[in-house]
């Protein structure tokens, strides 16, 4: 079956460590989208990826870093420079009329 | 990408109609209505879209007003593994850069 997978479902870090969190997409969709939530809260933007090779900044990019070498994979690297980097990590990717489909998310806690 | 208000949470009885509104009164003529949901500790789920007729699939059915300037989702006979925070998305399948925004949503409690 299609679909995005993350890894790993649970990630603890201890302050000053960079840590990537993977994922993967056999959809064959072109965008692709990492996302930050904390608890009671919606869903913010961190970066995107519209084409391999390309990305751009979201709404809190700071403290992360992206790539995007092949079409099927994004992943995430949450650096040391990121203050408050305890929360789910959630990766997307989109096609186009039907919206994105989402991964089941990566929580990540500093230790 | 223009911005949605949906009601913090309502309650439903189980078997009963759910109705959740949304306000999108900055829509733009290209912009599609999403409806997402999340289950607790999940990643978001896609429900339903429409451009400006109502539409109907196994989930739920979405009715846009005739303006366009706000829609509501209908899930027919709430169950309660239907609660879940509900998320109402406005966004253009054109231009740079397709991306959701999401705002709070509705936590929809559907009650035994």
């Amino acid at each position: 079956d299609g679909g995005i997978t993350q890894s790993p479902k649970y990630l603890f870090r201890k302050e000053g460590q960079n840590v990537t969190l993977s994922c993967e997409q056999n959809l064959n969709h072109d965008a692709m989208y990492w996302y930050r939530q904390d608890p009671g809260q919606g869903l913010r933007l961190i970066y995107y990826s519209q084409i391999v090779n390309d990305f751009q900044k979201g709404d809190i990019a700071e403290g992360y870093s992206v790539s995007r070498e092949k079409k099927e994979s994004f992943p995430l690297t949450v650096t040391s420079a990121q203050k408050n980097p305890t929360a789910f990590y959630l990766c997307a990717s989109s096609g186009q009329e039907y919206g994105y489909t989402f991964g089941s998310g990566t929580r990540l806690t500093v230790v | 990408d223009a911005k949605t208000t949906q009601p913090t949470s309502m309650d439903c009885a189980e078997g009963r109609a759910a109705n959740l509104p949304c306000n999108h009164s900055t829509i733009s003529g290209n912009e599609y209505v999403y409806w997402y949901r999340q289950i607790h500790s999940q990643g978001p789920q896609y429900i339903i879209h429409g451009l400006k007729n109502n539409e109907t699939n196994e989930m739920a059915s979405l009715i846009i007003t005739e303006d366009r300037k706000s829609s509501t989702l209908i899930l027919p006979h709430a169950t309660l593994r239907d609660t879940a925070v509900y998320y109402c998305i406005v966004r253009s399948l054109r231009g740079a850069t397709n991306k959701l925004i999401f705002g709070t949503g509705t936590l929809l409690a559907v009650q035994p």
